[in-house]
């Protein structure tokens, strides 16, 4: 079964600096990745997609990604954070399952902008 | 653009009461997800559907049943409702062809009291 690990469940950056959040994902096929945000109370915006390709994938936002099979990670990027980035980033894993698609979520990171 | 709707936002019941969510698709888009997150939680996948059939199951309690309608809105009904269902349920949709990329909706939030 498929699995992902986000080992940050806190992240503090200062307004202006960059952003990488970690992800790792267990899956015994090609991976579909995902990269979600979610702000307090609301719903889950995709931030972006790898589904094969290149693996530096550019999102919404300014945000990047960048799909690494040896290591099995997804990391997310940013090179300028600012205050409005505060909120969850969940990392996702897409997998197959009697032919229809569903999605297995890490446990998300929290991450804090200080001014 | 269009976005998936869900209805009510909010919901407080009490124990042991019934409860229906319900979402409606972007237009277009055939397959329905239900996921339900809990406090602190991440999302956990429910069920899903796609042309009016449902697709796949996941950690859906047997309390909970749905269903999808000819207008691809779909509903979510739980019975006998228990403190620990409260959490934010989302419902997402994908387009024919890209099961892959789901689209959530804002979530309702439901409380047991």
């Amino acid at each position: 079964a498929q699995s992902v690990t986000q080992p940050d469940i806190h992240i503090t950056v200062s307004e202006g600096a960059s952003l990488e959040l970690r992800c790792n994902y267990s899956y015994g096929a090609t991976p579909y990745l995902f990269w979600y945000v979610q702000s307090p109370g609301q719903g889950l915006q995709l931030l972006l997609k790898y589904f094969s390709g290149d693996t530096l994938v550019q999102g919404i936002k300014g945000f990047e990604a960048e799909f690494k099979r040896s290591q099995s990670s997804f990391n997310l990027r940013k090179p300028s954070v600012h205050w409005s980035d505060a909120a969850e980033y969940f990392c996702a894993v897409g997998a197959l399952r009697s032919g229809y698609s569903t999605l297995t979520f890490g446990k998300g990171t929290m991450l804090l902008v200080s001014p | 653009a269009a976005g998936v709707i869900q209805s009510p936002r909010h919901l407080i019941k009490e124990k042991r009461e019934t409860a229906t969510l319900k979402c409606y698709p972007i237009p277009r888009h055939d397959t329905v997800y239900w996921y339900q997150q809990g406090p602190g939680q991440d999302p956990q996948f429910l069920i899903s559907f796609y042309e009016k059939m449902q697709s796949d199951k996941g950690s859906i309690p047997d309390r909970f049943s749905a269903q999808q309608f000819s207008d691809y809105h779909s509903e979510l009904n739980m019975s006998s409702l228990e403190l620990g269902d409260s959490a934010l349920y989302f419902c997402a949709s994908s387009a024919p062809g890209a099961i892959y990329e789901q689209y959530f909706g804002p979530g309702t939030r439901l409380t047991v009291t």
